[in-house]
């Protein structure tokens, strides 16, 4: 069984902090998406990475896939208040061939002002 | 933009009763899922459908579960019997392709509330 290891569950900082989130298994997944989920709502995909060792930006956020698959982390630098809100992280699947998504409990970020 | 609709947006039932939760998924994709979340538990999978058939599916997705694409547009997760611990946010997606980094757009859910 695929799991994923989301930590740390709560984070509260204050702005203008630096934050890592990571996420971490024992399996190796084809690829490892990052969401924004506000609550109600359903996730909202961030970034995909694929390849082993890949790095991502977008904007202030930095997504790296470790180089052997298995685990990946999210970095936030200097953040902002509306960095605010619950990130988590998925694998596709290997088993089946419809790539289901193996979801992290996810990181609950507060940024206060 | 495309979006992944769900209704209800909440759905309260009672205990054994059967419930319909829809979907429309974004329309040039031909593969879909369901995905539910009960309060403060990961998100979980729960099947996968493609080619009006399903894919694959979970532990939890027993006898009591079934999806159906009905027309060209809805998706629709059905429970027969609904227990207490059905209770959960159930997120429909959505995606283009099966290949590697595929996309899936998820819905805003739909909460069900089994009393």
């Amino acid at each position: 069984t695929q799991l994923l290891e989301q930590s740390p569950q709560f984070l509260s900082i204050q702005e203008g902090e630096n934050l890592t989130v990571y996420c971490n298994s024992s399996s190796v997944f084809s690829s490892l998406q990052w969401y924004r989920q506000e609550p109600g709502e359903g996730p909202v995909l961030l970034v995909t990475v694929v390849t082993g060792g890949e790095v991502k930006k977008l904007k202030r956020l930095t997504f790296q896939f470790g180089d052997a698959r298995k685990d990946s982390s999210l970095h936030i630098t200097a953040a902002q208040p509306g960095d605010t809100g619950l990130y988590l992280c998925a694998g596709e699947g290997r088993a089946g061939n419809n790539r289901k998504l193996i979801w992290g409990l996810g990181t609950s970020l507060a940024v206060n002002p | 933009e495309p979006e992944v609709t769900q209704t209800p947006s909440h759905q309260v039932t009672q205990m054994g009763q059967e419930v319909i939760l829809r979907c429309v998924p974004i329309s040039n994709h031909l593969y879909f899922y369901w995905y539910r979340q009960i309060l403060g538990q990961k998100v979980e999978f729960l099947v996968s459908f493609y080619n009006n058939e399903i894919s694959e599916k979970s532990e939890i997705f027993d006898d009591q579960f079934s999806v159906e694409r009905p027309d060209g547009s809805n998706f629709t997760l059905k429970i027969r019997s609904t227990k207490l611990e059905d209770s959960a946010m159930y997120f429909c997606a959505s995606s283009e392709s099966r290949g590697s980094g595929n996309i899936q757009y998820f819905g805003a859910g739909t909460r069900l509330s089994v009393l």
